[in-house]
């Protein structure tokens, strides 16, 4: 069955640190991958997506993901984090089938330390 | 404009109220989703309409029944719900469908009394 796993459901680090949120996922297919990020109380936004290519892709706010299709996974990565990114991320896989839809992990809250 | 709009942003009904959650996009997508998603929790897919017509309805209970008035709308309507329908409600929009990106809203606090 397909699923996304996040293994880590709070991580904790200083501003200025650098940052990877892990993400695998399970799924036969070519994956379509995305990592969003969810402020307390807004919707989510989109930092980035892999659809086929070069395996590192680059997104907003400095993020970037390598997909590594042998681990299966699509780790998200900051090199120095600001405070502003502490928040809630999830990692997604779309299913593309008859009946088309997008599968999110628990996801990762990040807390900032100042 | 790369904004989904959701009203109202706080929404209190009893168990027999009827009410309604609005969604509106101006980027001519031609798909349109709900979520709820509950507190700690990753969002769960309800429904998504594409060209304006349901093309995924998740086994959500009929006391919330969509609406997609035209390709810029989309309303869900509650009635008889129970508290354990409290929850928020995201609505999002996307271009042909997945696996392009979906544009999310802000929400609605739905709390149900």
């Amino acid at each position: 069955a397909q699923s996304v796993t996040q293994p880590d459901i709070h991580i904790t680090v200083s501003e200025g640190a650098s940052l990877e949120l892990r993400c695998n996922y399970s799924y036969g297919a070519t994956p379509y991958l995305f990592w969003y990020v969810q402020s307390p109380g807004q919707g989510l936004q989109l930092l980035l997506k892999y659809f086929s290519g070069d395996t590192l892709v680059q997104g907003i706010k400095g993020f970037e993901a390598e997909f590594k299709r042998s681990q299966s996974s699509f780790n998200l990565r900051k090199p120095s984090v600001h405070w502003s990114d502490a928040a809630e991320y999830f990692c997604a896989v779309a299913i593309m089938n008859r009946d088309d839809k997008i599968i999110f992990g628990k996801g990762t809250r990040l807390h900032i330390l100042p | 404009d790369t904004e989904v709009t959701q009203t109202p942003k706080h929404l209190v009904m009893g168990m027999t109220n009827k009410k309604s959650l609005k969604c509106e996009q101006h980027m001519g997508h031609r798909a349109m989703y709900w979520y709820k998603q509950k507190a700690k929790k990753p969002p769960e897919l309800m429904f998504v309409y594409s060209y304006e017509k349901l093309s995924i309805n998740e086994s959500v209970p009929s006391r919330f029944s969509p609406e997609c008035p035209n390709s810029s709308l989309l309303n869900l309507h509650l009635h008889a719900l129970q508290p354990e329908d409290s929850a928020l409600y995201l609505c999002a929009s996307s271009q042909g469908g997945l696996p392009n990106e979906q544009y999310f809203g802000p929400g609605t606090r739905l709390t149900v009394t």
